[in-house]
């Protein structure tokens, strides 16, 4: 079974400045994917973004990278110029895709605060 | 697109009574899944749906939890009885097969009371 872990209960980051949050995890697996969703006060899943497993390159969004390395199963999320509309929950996820069965694993959430 | 469809958005109720729980996956999307958050736990997939049919329950919690998908269009979450751990938020996600992303697509959660 796969397992997602993510260290860093909390988080802060002075606005403008850059944060990164951790995330590891646990898996036999060598094709799956990876994301980062961020669920503000609204409650609402939002993907931030996505890389897939076989590919080296990192995966970046705007403000938003990932640094992922498959050998020591690690998948950081860097937020630049951070904004005080991205503090919020956020959440690491692994998916093992066969196809059509896709389970989400997610990790237990990082919680970011955006200071002034 | 409307995204996917959750309702009702809150539900309050007293322990012993029945709870349904509805979502509308987004349309032309092939699986549907049932998260569970909570706040010792997480989010937990509680069962997933590929075209309508159940393809793995492992997660529903015991015997009180069903779900169903009677079309592509509609599916269910029933407790029966609810009891107070069952409080959490509840989530609907959809997925297209299509896509070459594998993104699920997540409904704006049930928050479920059970008093």
């Amino acid at each position: 079974a796969q397992t997602v872990t993510q260290s860093q209960p909390e988080m802060s980051v002075q606005e403008a400045e850059t944060v990164t949050l951790s995330c590891t995890y646990d898996t036999s697996e060598s094709d799956y994917y990876l994301f980062w969703y961020k669920q503000p006060p609204s409650r609402q899943m939002i993907l931030v973004i996505r890389q897939e497993a076989y590919k080296q390159q990192n995966a970046t969004e705007n403000r938003f990278s990932v640094n992922f390395q498959k050998a020591a199963k690690s998948f950081s999320l860097k937020i630049s110029d951070s904004q005080l509309g991205d503090a919020a929950m956020y959440f690491c996820a692994f998916l093992r895709d066969t196809g059509t069965a896709s389970k989400l694993t997610f990790g237990t959430g990082t919680r970011l605060q955006v200071t002034l | 697109d409307a995204g996917v469809i959750q309702s009702p958005r809150h539900e309050v109720t007293e322990m012993g009574q029945e709870v349904t729980l509805r979502c509308k996956p987004i349309s032309g999307h092939n699986s549907l899944f049932w998260y569970r958050q909570t706040m010792m736990r997480g989010l937990e997939l509680l069962i997933y749906f590929n075209n309508n049919v159940p393809i793995d329950d492992s997660g529903m919690p015991e015997d009180r939890f069903s779900a169903k998908m009677p079309n592509a269009s509609f599916s269910t979450l029933k407790i029966q009885p609810s009891e107070p751990r069952d409080s959490a938020v509840y989530f609907c996600a959809s997925r297209a097969w299509t896509s070459s992303h594998n993104e699920q697509f997540f409904g704006p959660g049930t928050r479920l009371t059970v008093l």
